[in-house]
C-alpha cells in the first residue's frame, strides 16, 4: 500500500524558513517523481514543485521559485521541501505527492494526509 | 499567465449524469498535457480520480470516467450518489515539469 506521510510544519514568523519532509513507503521510491501541492485555507489546489525519480529534475511554480527547494533521498525514501523567506500568503496545507511518471508529467496519483504551514507574526 | 478554467458549480440529481470540464483560457486542451481529476470534501486530503486523461486511479469505480471533449478536458460522473457531493480539481501539465490546478468545481447532489 502507498503511503506518504508529510511532517514538519508549524507556525513561522515571516522571512522565516522551514523544511518540510514526506516519508514514502509501499513502493519502489526512485523510480516515480513526487510532488508537492498546497491548499491555502478555503482556496484551491496550487501546484508548488516538483523533482525526478533521480532528483536530477526539479521544477517550480512561479510563486516560490528561488524561495522554496525541492530534493529526495532516495537512500531515506524521503522528499523534502525547503521553504525560505516565507510570506503571510505562504501560509497553507502542504500535501506531498506521487507523480505517475518518472518525470513530473502524467499527474500526481498518490497523496499524503498534508502538513500546515501557518506564517504569522 | 496561463490560467485553467473549470465551472463553479454544478448540481446534479441522484442517479444521474454530470459532465465537469477543464479548459484553457488560451487554447485547446488535448492529451498532450495529461489531465487529472480529483475530487476533495473540506478538510481531508484529495483523492485521485483520473490520471493521465482517462486512466482510472487504483480503487476508483467506473462511473467515473476521463476525456477531451472538444477542446477540453472532461470528468463525467454517471449515476451520481450522495458522497459524489464535494469540490472537484483538474491539473494539466504545461511542460518542463510543470502543473496548473484548476480553479476547482463544487458539485452538489440534489
Amino acid at each position: 500500500e502507498v503511503q506518504l506521510l508529510e511532517s514538519g510544519g508549524g507556525l513561522v514568523q515571516p522571512g522565516g524558513s522551514l523544511r518540510l519532509s514526506c516519508a514514502a513507503s509501499g513502493f519502489t521510491f526512485s523510480t516515480y517523481a513526487m510532488n508537492w501541492v498546497r491548499q491555502a485555507p478555503g482556496k484551491g489546489l496550487e501546484w508548488v514543485s516538483g523533482i525526478s525519480g533521480s532528483g536530477g529534475d526539479t521544477s517550480y511554480a512561479d510563486s516560490v521559485k528561488g524561495r522554496f527547494t525541492v530534493s529526495r533521498d532516495n537512500s531515506k525514501n524521503t522528499l523534502y521541501l525547503q521553504l525560505n523567506s516565507l510570506r503571510a500568503e505562504d501560509t497553507a496545507v502542504y500535501y506531498c505527492a506521487r507523480d505517475a511518471g518518472f518525470r513530473p508529467n502524467l499527474g500526481p496519483d498518490y497523496w499524503g494526509q498534508g502538513t500546515l504551514v501557518t506564517v504569522s507574526s | 499567465q496561463t490560467v485553467v478554467t473549470q465551472e463553479p458549480s454544478f448540481s446534479v440529481s441522484p442517479g444521474g449524469t454530470v459532465t465537469l470540464t477543464c479548459g484553457l483560457s488560451s487554447g485547446s486542451v488535448s492529451t498532450s498535457y495529461y489531465p487529472s481529476w480529483y475530487q476533495q470534501t473540506p478538510g481531508q486530503a484529495p483523492r485521485t480520480l483520473i490520471y493521465s486523461t482517462n486512466t482510472r486511479s487504483s480503487g476508483v469505480p467506473d462511473r467515473f470516467s476521463g476525456s477531451i471533449l472538444g477542446n477540453k478536458a472532461a470528468l463525467t460522473i454517471t449515476g451520481a450518489q450522495a458522497d459524489d457531493e464535494c469540490d472537484y480539481y483538474c491539473v494539466l501539465y504545461m511542460g518542463n515539469g510543470i502543473y496548473v490546478f484548476g480553479t476547482g468545481t463544487k458539485v452538489t447532489v440534489l
